[in-house]
């Protein structure tokens, strides 16, 4: 069964500086890939996802994040970011071949960036 | 409007109490799904609807049932409930019941069981 591993379940950083929220998942079939954030107190909302095409995906906030088939990660980064980044955020993995359609969701990173 | 509704935002409850958390949407979705998500986890999927019809119920306990009235409503219903049950309930929607489609979510029912 699919799984996603998000290694840091916390990162600090300053404000401004760059940053990076590691995904990897479990297995090397073709999979659907997504990044979701979840403010305080809120829902989740999509940053950006990977389907199919170019490995390198932007979000209009900034984000970007690029597949990489042979290491089967997802990793989540942005060059300079601002206090309003601070946020939980998951990754998710969709496999088209279980069947079920489901996400199967990391255990999400807190971003919590420092004035 | 890609807004997914929810109510209560807050509810309490006891044990032997009986409640319904509500969740709308006017995307015309025909995928509706609930989740639940205790603090500092990922979000764990409950139910599944597909064109007003249960697709997937993830084992669930017999005391969340759900219900969806019609394509933009999705309703949980609440009894005897324990209070491990207390945590963030989501709902989300999405245009089919596929691995491509994006979920929305709402904002979500924080649930308290004494």
């Amino acid at each position: 069964a699919q799984s996603v591993t998000q290694l840091d379940s916390q990162v600090p950083v300053f404000e401004e500086a760059p940053v990076e929220l590691r995904c990897n998942y479990s297995s090397s079939v073709s999979v659907y890939l997504f990044w979701y954030v979840q403010y305080p107190n809120q829902g989740l909302q999509l940053l950006l996802k990977y389907l199919s095409g170019s490995t390198l995906v932007e979000s209009i906030n900034g984000f970007e994040a690029e597949f990489n088939k042979s290491q089967t990660s997802f990793h989540l980064r942005k060059p300079s970011v601002h206090i309003s980044d601070t946020a939980e955020y998951f990754c998710a993995v969709s496999d088209p071949t279980s069947g079920t359609y489901k996400y199967i969701f990391g255990t999400g990173t807190r971003l919590k960036v420092l004035a | 409007d890609t807004e997914v509704t929810q109510t209560p935002k807050h509810l309490v409850m006891g044990m032997t109490n009986k409640k319904s958390l509500k969740c709308e949407q006017h995307m015309g979705h025909r995928a509706m799904y609930w989740y639940k998500q205790k603090a500092k986890k990922p979000p764990e999927l409950m139910f599944v609807y597909s064109y007003e019809k249960l697709s997937i119920n993830e084992s669930v306990p017999s005391r969340f049932s759900p219900e969806c009235p019609n394509s933009s409503l999705l309703n949980l219903h609440l009894h005897a409930l324990q209070p491990e049950d207390s945590a963030l309930y989501l709902c989300a929607s999405s245009q089919e019941r596929r691995e491509t489609e994006t979920q929305y979510f709402g904002p979500g029912t924080r649930l308290l069981v004494l």
